[in-house]
Formats: structure tokens, C-alpha cells, sequence
């Protein structure tokens, strides 16, 4: 299994630019979510969804869409890229015990 | 979300028991006290979950008193492969994902 997969590894996007960040997953946990990583600092969720079809926004959703439409598959999008978005991006899974999530292992966005 | 309370870094030497202790004076009844870990450029990875008294598995040991305001995260004998950012969590599990990460410990280890 590969477990949890995100595309790119690494992306430089100018502001304004719009762009699609993806998180795959192969071990059919219903719980997905999106975190973003500033340096130095801990994970701040995003989004998140409890199934295809559901999502729910975290702490800092503002500039970020995201959709479900398959168990499978969890992107996040930038509708207009911003400097305040260089980050680096974290997506996870909560597994079918509830008590252990699994990141995958994270895109490196920077905005000029 | 709940959040808890760790020092911002730690130095250890090789072969060293190594102990980070987390304040979560707010802790709820249904919250459990979960550890990640983190290496540079990679996503966190889960330790170990304790809800009181003590858990051990094959990585760490987790160390609960009856009160449950504090935990203590214990790493036994630690290498240079240690060295990482550890974070302590309150999970609810019906958060359903929506975990606080705070700052972390960053840990080093020295040879």
C-alpha cells in the first residue's frame, strides 16, 4: 500500500495564480484532512471531510477550497495564490480506530 | 480545540532516557493524550495514546497521573535518529481529525 500520496512535491506558483494540490489515499479511511505547516511552527488545519461528499472547514480555511467526491481523493485548491500561503501542505488520514492519523508526506508551496 | 503546553526545545546525548513533559490543564473527560513525531521535511508520525496511568508500546512510554493535567512522554536510550520535533495533542477522537498541533519540543541528540 502507498498509504497516503501528494502531488507535487514542490510548487512555485506567482500571486494570483490558481493551482490544485493532491492527496490520494489507498487504505479507505473515510477521514481526510489539510494541514498547512509555517516555518517553525506547528500544523494548522485547513479543511477537513468525514466522508466523500462532506466537508467542514479547520482553523484557517480563508483562500482554500476543497471537495469529496471519492473515498479515495482529497484536493485542496488555491483559488488566487497569495504570499501568505507559502507553506508547506500536509495532508492526513484518520485511521479506522480513531486514534492515529497518517500524513502524507507534504507539498512545498511557495508564492512570489 | 484544547491546547496543551511543552517546552520549545531539548538537548540529550546519545544512549540518554529522554523525558518531555506536556501541561494540558484544561483536558476534558473523553480526550485522550496523544504524541506525534515529526523529522525534517516529513509529515508527523504517531507515537503513541495514552487516556491515564501508564502505556507502553515499542517506541515510547507514556506517563499519566491520576489528575491527567500533565503527561510525560519518556524515549529510552535515544540515538542520533531521534532527533525530531515532538508534538502532544488532546484528541477527542470525535473531532473526527481536527487535532491541535501546537509548537512542539524539538529534541536533539548529540553524539
Amino acid at each position: 500500500n502507498a498509504g497516503v500520496t501528494q502531488t507535487p512535491k514542490f510548487q512555485v506558483l506567482k500571486t494570483g495564480q490558481s493551482m490544485t494540490l493532491q492527496c490520494a489515499q489507498d487504505m479507505n479511511h473515510e477521514y481526510m484532512s489539510w494541514y498547512r505547516q509555517d516555518p517553525g511552527m506547528g500544523l494548522r488545519l485547513i479543511h477537513y471531510s468525514v466522508g466523500a461528499g462532506i466537508t467542514d472547514q479547520g482553523e484557517v480555511p480563508n483562500g482554500y477550497n476543497v471537495s469529496r467526491s471519492t473515498t479515495e481523493d482529497f484536493p485542496l485548491r488555491l483559488l488566487s495564490a497569495a504570499p501568505s500561503q507559502t507553506s508547506v501542505y500536509f495532508c492526513a488520514t484518520l485511521g479506522t480506530s480513531k486514534n492515529e492519523q497518517f500524513f502524507g508526506p507534504g507539498t512545498r508551496l511557495t508564492v512570489l | 480545540l484544547a491546547k496543551t503546553t511543552q517546552p520549545i526545545s531539548m538537548d540529550s546525548y546519545e544512549g540518554q532516557e529522554v523525558n518531555i513533559t506536556c501541561s494540558h490543564n484544561n483536558i476534558a473527560t473523553n480526550d485522550y493524550i496523544t504524541w506525534y513525531q515529526q523529522f525534517p521535511s516529513q509529515g508527523p508520525r504517531f507515537i503513541i495514546q495514552g487516556y491515564k496511568t501508564k502505556v507502553t508500546n515499542e517506541v515510547a512510554s507514556l506517563f499519566i497521573p491520576a489528575d491527567r493535567k500533565s503527561s510525560t512522554l519518556s524515549l529510552p536510550r535515544v540515538s542520533l535518529s531521534d532527533t525530531a520535533v515532538y508534538y502532544c495533542l488532546l484528541d477527542r477522537g470525535s473531532t473526527l481529525g481536527r487535532l491541535y498541533f501546537g509548537r512542539g519540543t524539538q529534541l536533539t541528540v548529540w553524539p
